[in-house]
């Protein structure tokens, strides 16, 4: 099993929609929890990090966590298409806080 | 620099020719990351420092491949022979001790003929 699993997509969504992207982790012990968006030929930007249970929102974005289901999502509401790009999921692994164990990214597209 | 940069952004080279890439991590960022990410993959998690502790290099995929960073500044990333499956965009990233919300470089574009 992957340590961190997401669905490869690409997910399309109109754009104004809510698009849901979801990541799974399998170490119980991971206590923190990234989202970067990766513009194709450009490099991974961090759009939002999570600690805790529950929901966090900034801006646009909303990151959710559920430990006990060792999931993690990412909302984008009145999704653009300047959002379209790969999202890739991060989470510190059983090698320590600062190591993080990327998975493979979901690509978004959001069509006019 | 306000931000991770790394040199060259773009290298060609021949097949059996050693290359280095640089990496300037943000200024008191102690945490040093090297990724390998093929077209169209995921990142590839190559090694890691964090200040003076001995460096994570778990992720090297052979003994062509080693890095070196000075404190808690430069670092490089050295590729020996290169071989044509060596060719991907090398990324680093830092960040800082009490944190470990990770920000990229611009990464160098390699690609060995």
């Amino acid at each position: 099993q992957k340590e961190v699993e997401q669905n490869s997509g690409p997910l399309s969504v109109p754009e104004g929609a809510i698009a849901s992207l979801n990541c799974t982790y399998s170490d119980r012990g991971s206590q923190s929890f990234f989202w970067y968006r990766q513009y194709s030929g450009k490099s991974p930007e961090l759009i939002m990090f999570i600690y805790s249970n529950g929901d966090k929102e900034d801006g646009r974005f909303t990151a959710q966590l559920n430990k006990a289901s060792q999931y993690v999502s990412l909302l984008i509401r009145d999704s653009q298409p300047s959002d379209s790009a790969t999202y890739l999921c991060a989470v510190n692994g059983d090698t320590g806080f600062q190591k993080l164990v990327f998975g493979t990214g979901t690509r978004l597209l959001v069509s006019p | 620099g306000a931000g991770v940069s790394q040199s060259p952004s773009n290298k060609v080279t021949e097949k059996g020719k050693d290359v280095e890439l640089r990496c300037d991590p943000i200024s008191g960022h102690t945490a040093l990351y090297w990724y390998r990410q093929r077209l169209g993959q995921g990142l590839e998690f190559l090694i890691y420092f964090q200040g003076n502790s001995a460096p994570d290099k778990s992720g090297l995929p052979s003994d062509r491949f080693s890095a070196e960073r000075t404190g808690e500044s430069v670092s490089t990333l050295t590729i020996q022979r290169t071989q044509q499956e060596d060719s991907a965009v090398y990324l680093c990233a830092s960040s800082f001790f009490r944190y470990n919300e990770q920000f990229f470089g611009p990464g160098t574009r390699l690609t060995v003929l």
